[in-house]
Order: structure tokens, then sequence, then C-alpha cells
């Protein structure tokens, strides 16, 4: 069974440029994360999807980063423009929780994440 | 903003010794996580220990939880060289399926 895959996973840009990254989560999970994670830090929820619906962005900065999952599948993070601090990784998580009906194992499965340096 | 504190930050150890880290969290939760991140990879869910559990095992790893002072151990016997990674610990709240990570706790096991 293919993981988590997110693209790409190098992206070197100069600031006040837009960026996006992708991801696919495990076939059937319909929950999905992203997290950002800088230098030597733990992971930073920034948007959390049940299907389609994003139940969690209250730690997106909207002035600039935007997120989509249409069709309750694969998910794009944008981040226009790009400034020297989003200079991190950005990972994404799937799981198979299903919040509405208490029904999950609470595990996360993380892809391998994608490197965004700024210049 | 960051729900636990794993302590130490760092611990370096010979193969074969025990390793123990902590995690600290502040407020009360479902369940507490424990994920190993090797470097330059994603994270990979090691345990998950439930609110109303004390301790589990799984292989090398044990792991205790004591909500009383809001606080988990991992515990990884007999360590290898592979077991060198990032360990963090996640809580995720009373009814929620948010989870919020520590800060990591950074091993290295020495051949």
């Amino acid at each position: 069974e293919a993981g988590v895959v997110q693209s790409p996973r190098y992206k070197i840009i100069e600031k006040k440029q837009p960026v996006a990254f992708w991801c696919n989560p495990i076939s059937g999970h319909n929950t999905l994360y992203w997290y950002l994670q800088n230098l030597g830090q733990g992971p930073e929820l920034l948007i959390r999807y049940e299907n389609e619906e994003a139940v969690d962005d209250s730690q997106l900065p909207k002035d600039r980063f935007s997120a989509e999952r249409l069709k309750g599948v694969d998910s794009t993070l944008k981040i226009q423009p790009a400034e020297l601090g989003d200079s991190a990784v950005y990972l994404c998580a799937s799981s198979l929780d299903r919040p509405r009906t208490g029904v999950g194992t609470g595990e996360l499965f993380f892809g391998e994440g994608s490197r965004l340096t700024v210049l | 903003s960051q729900q636990g504190e794993e302590d130490p930050q760092a611990l370096s150890i010979q193969e074969g010794e025990n390793a123990t880290m902590n995690c600290s969290y502040k407020t009360s939760i479902n369940n507490l996580q424990w994920y190993r991140q090797n470097s330059g990879r994603g994270l990979v869910h090691l345990i998950l220990i439930r609110s109303n559990e004390r301790e589990k095992h799984s292989g090398r790893l044990r792991v205790t939880l004591d909500t009383s002072k809001k606080s988990s151990s991992l515990l990884i016997t007999a360590s290898r060289a592979a077991d060198t990674a990032s360990y963090f610990c996640a809580t995720s709240r009373g009814g929620t399926y948010k989870y919020i990570f520590g800060t990591g706790t950074r091993l290295k096991v020495l051949a």
C-alpha cells in the first residue's frame, strides 16, 4: 500500500515568489493534516481537513497561506508571497480518524515532507 | 504553539543501553502518542496510550502515562544504532482529533 506522497521534496525560491505543495494521502483516509516543522522543532499544525472541509485552520496565516482539498482526496498548500521566515519543512499527514462518528485509531501517517528554502 | 515538551532535548548513549525520554503537557488529553523521525524523513508512529491507561509495551518500547502529573515517558530498551532519531510526543485533547506535538528529544546511539 502506498504511503502519503508529497511533492516537491525540495523547493528553493526567492522571497515574494509563490510556492505550492501537493499531498496525496493514503487511500481511504478522510482526515488530512498540514504541519509546519522548523529546524530542531516539533511539527506545528497549520490546517486539518475532514473530507473536503477545513475543520481547523486557526493557525494558518491566512494573509499569505491558503489550502484546499477538492473532492476530499488530494490537497495543496500554497504560500503567496513567500517570506524568508517561511523556510521550513511542510509535512502532510493523513489518518483514518472519523471525528463525527468518534471512530479512529489516532495514528497519523506522515509523508516525507517538502523542504522549502526562501532566499 | 507546542502542547508538550520533551526532556532531555538531546541524549547520547552507547548501543545496548536503555534510553528514557520524558514528555510533559499542559491540558487534559484523550491520548498520547510517540513518534520517531529519522533525519530528513517524515514521522513514524510508534505507540499510543489512552488517558485511562498507565503503561503500554510494544517490542523494546515501554510507555508510561501519569495524568495527575501530566507527563509520559518512553523507554527504549537495549538500544541500537538504528534507534538514532528524534522522538516526539503528541497529544490530543478530549473530543478532538487535533494532535499537538512536543519539541522532541534527539537521541544518538553510539555503536
